[in-house]
């Protein structure tokens, strides 16, 4: 089944914690990002991803980093979560160049609560 | 800076009615404009989307609208449903080259009264 899987779903943590939530996919896609979701807000990017080892910066990027070193992963670290982090996250691929649609695969969700 | 606009933000509607949701852009380099929905704690999926080659696309009950010199693009609901509840959001984005990356409207949470 084609899927996005998000890991964790649910997380309570305490500022300052480092943690990660991890992303994969197994469609092959090239494209890979995070999004935020908060209420009044909708989904806000975080961090994008167009190929292995190619990352770039979305609309929310402070206080996040991300890596793909595989094409199917594509981590989100938070180094030192606060507060304001607290959120929904969700993670998203889509296939890009030969065969695309513009269609966007999201994961579950994370809630990240930081205390 | 919001490119894709969306209103109104909340809606309630009776089953059976029309639910009807609006969405303007900006970025006329844009060629893909797809509608997502998103039930409590899921994530979004793709409902309907339409090339900007068309005027309108309708699969069962959903219908886009899309007027390209006003830049604008609406989701129409026919005989809406309990089970449409959810989230609405829609996107706009290119297919290929660049501005592949989407850019989501802030999202219509929609509730259909039995």
């Amino acid at each position: 089944e084609a899927q996005v899987t998000q890991n964790p779903r649910y997380l309570i943590t305490v500022t300052g914690k480092k943690l990660t939530v991890t992303c994969s996919q197994n469609m092959n896609h090239e494209y890979m990002s995070w999004y935020r979701q908060d209420p009044g807000l909708g989904l806000r990017q975080i961090y994008y991803s167009m190929n292995v080892e190619v990352t770039d910066k979305g609309d929310v990027p402070e206080g996040y980093k991300v890596s793909r070193k595989e094409k199917r992963n594509f981590p989100l670290i938070l180094e030192s979560p606060s507060p304001n982090q607290t959120s929904l996250y969700f993670c998203a691929s889509r296939v890009l160049g030969q065969g695309a649609t513009g269609e966007l695969f999201f994961g579950e969700g994370s809630r990240l609560t930081v205390l | 800076q919001q490119q894709v606009k969306q209103s109104p933000q909340s809606l309630i509607v009776q089953k059976g009615g029309i639910s009807i949701i609006n969405c303007a852009y900006e970025n006329t380099a844009f060629d893909y404009f797809p509608w997502y929905q998103q039930f409590p704690g899921k994530g979004p999926a793709l409902l309907i989307a339409i090339r900007p080659d068309v005027s309108e696309k309708k699969e069962g009950r959903f219908t886009i609208s899309f007027n390209k010199s006003a830049k604008q693009f609406s989701l129409h609901i026919m005989d809406s449903q309990p089970g449409d509840s959810a989230t609405y959001f829609c996107a706009a984005s290119k297919v290929a080259g660049g501005s592949y990356i989407p850019t989501f409207g802030r999202g219509t949470s929609l509730i259909v009264h039995p």
